[in-house]
């Protein structure tokens, strides 16, 4: 089935540290890619949207990519902040699956001051 | 500005009893969803709805139903609770500019099952 990966539990940085996230996907068919961030007693929030068109979503300072090659559509930032501390989310949606969301489990982002 | 409520925040059930949980959007969305949220599993869809009176079973329906009676409400019903369903609950609502998935996120309700 559908499926979204997200490997890193947990990630700990400083503050203008540069921020990574891995996310890979599988499906059959070409997917519209997603990123949430959830920050502590709140729900996610939409971060970005990246479909096959446009391959590249840019939000907040966050950028991610649509890589349909190695099947990935890893988060970054240049430089982050405290406020930025929080759960990053990868989902995937199929077109043929109407409007349902696929979530990876989700990476904790630490940022220390 | 667009806002999805969730209530109660907070819910205590005893084994057996009838739980439901209620959402609100202010969004003017045809689209909302119910999903679970637990450690090592993300967010999970149980239910969803394209719009008053339609109902469409997500990847993990069972043991609950879901209810939409109107454009602005969504209800997730567990008849027979179980302690297994004791997790965080959350309510989205979107719409086709989004590409019809959840954009808008109501705070959660924490359920817990004893």
């Amino acid at each position: 089935g559908d499926s979204v990966t997200q490997k890193q539990g947990q990630v700990t940085l400083s503050e203008d540290d540069f921020l990574f996230i891995n996310c890979t996907y599988s499906t059959t068919t070409y997917p519209t890619l997603f990123w949430y961030v959830q920050y502590p007693g709140q729900g996610p929030q939409l971060l970005l949207k990246v479909t096959t068109a446009n391959n590249k979503g840019i939000s907040r300072g966050f950028e991610a990519t649509y890589d349909k090659g190695t099947t990935s559509f890893h988060l970054q930032k240049a430089s982050v902040q405290e406020s930025d501390s929080a759960v990053y989310f990868c989902a995937l949606a199929l077109n043929s699956a109407g409007n349902k969301l696929t979530f990876g489990i989700g990476t904790r982002v630490l940022v220390r001051p | 500005e667009a806002a999805v409520t969730q209530s109660p925040r907070n819910k205590v059930a005893v084994t057996g009893g009838k739980v439901t949980l209620s959402c609100n959007q202010t969004n003017n969305h045809n689209n909302m969803y119910w999903y679970r949220q637990d450690t090592g599993h993300g967010l999970r869809l149980i239910h969803y709805s394209y719009g008053a009176g339609s109902t469409e079973k997500g990847d993990i329906p069972d043991g609950y139903k879901a209810s939409r009676p109107s454009q602005e409400n969504f209800s997730l019903i567990l008849e027979l609770a179980t302690p297994s369903q004791t997790s965080v609950y959350f309510c989205a609502s979107g719409d086709a500019r989004d590409w019809g998935v959840g954009r808008y996120f109501g705070a959660g309700t924490r359920l817990s099952v004893l």
